[in-house]
């Protein structure tokens, strides 16, 4: 079964810097970009960024409003994949999602279409004073 | 990347159909075909519905489908079901970001 499991979440107090991780099972995670998505208690969703695959650089793109205050990375070894977040403020409570980019492969080369086919259950980041 | 701009809310009686905008803002929805459409239930994880503007993947209803005109995207929801009442939310690739639109609440 194709998962994503997050954990790391809980009560931070204000200004520290925890990690999120996100682990993958049932698929080549190597092979996929994954983004990280969060959502404020009674808000819409915020997308915070994503890591491409290896094979495309396993380079990183961030929200303009977080470039700065986050780094995401990938361990392919492990299957996980993190959410540093640094100096956290009261609105970055929130639920954080792991997702998984679609792509279709079968064809001569893969065909992403830049959306989310597999996302975790989230777990919840509560910023504290 | 300012938000995606969606009504808040929307409703229709069961069976009926119901149709959620999605205005990007120029750099987004009008310059690439990479429009996807997520359904939320209360306390639940999003779910994918339509990728590539008009694509549903294996398991979504017919019931369901994309379109889109110029800067603006579009979900229809046809012949509602109690349980489709939930958030909506639209998502497009914008180069080296992304943007989700403020959400739909739908009712049925």
């Amino acid at each position: 079964e194709v998962q994503l499991v997050e954990s790391g979440g809980g009560l931070v107090q204000l200004g520290r810097s925890p990690r999120l991780a996100c682990a993958a099972s049932g698929f080549n995670f190597g092979d996929y970009t994954l983004s990280w998505v969060r959502q404020p208690p009674g808000k819409g969703l915020e997308w915070v960024g994503f890591i491409r695959s290896k094979l495309y650089g396993g380079t990183t793109e961030y929200a303009a409003s977080l470039k700065g205050r986050v780094t995401i990375s990938r361990d392919d070894s492990k299957s996980i994949v993190y959410l540093q977040m640094n100096s956290l403020k009261s609105e970055d409570t929130a639920v954080y999602y792991c997702t998984r980019d679609f792509v279709q492969y079968g064809g001569s080369k893969p065909h992403f279409s830049y959306a989310m086919d597999v996302w975790g259950r989230g777990t919840t980041v509560t910023v504290s004073s | 990347q300012s938000a995606l701009t969606q009504p808040p809310s929307a409703s229709g009686s069961p069976g009926q159909s119901v149709t959620i905008s999605c205005t990007g803002t120029g750099r987004d929805i009008d310059f690439y075909k990479y429009v996807s459409w997520y359904q939320q239930h209360p306390g639940k994880a999003p779910k994918l519905l339509i990728y590539e503007v008009t694509e549903r993947p294996s398991g979504v209803p017919d019931r369901f489908s994309g379109s889109k005109s110029g800067n603006t995207a579009s979900l229809t929801v046809s012949g509602l079901q109690a349980e489709d009442e939930a958030d909506y939310y639209c998502y497009a690739y914008a180069g080296n970001e992304r943007v989700f639109g403020t959400g739909t609440k739908v009712t049925v």
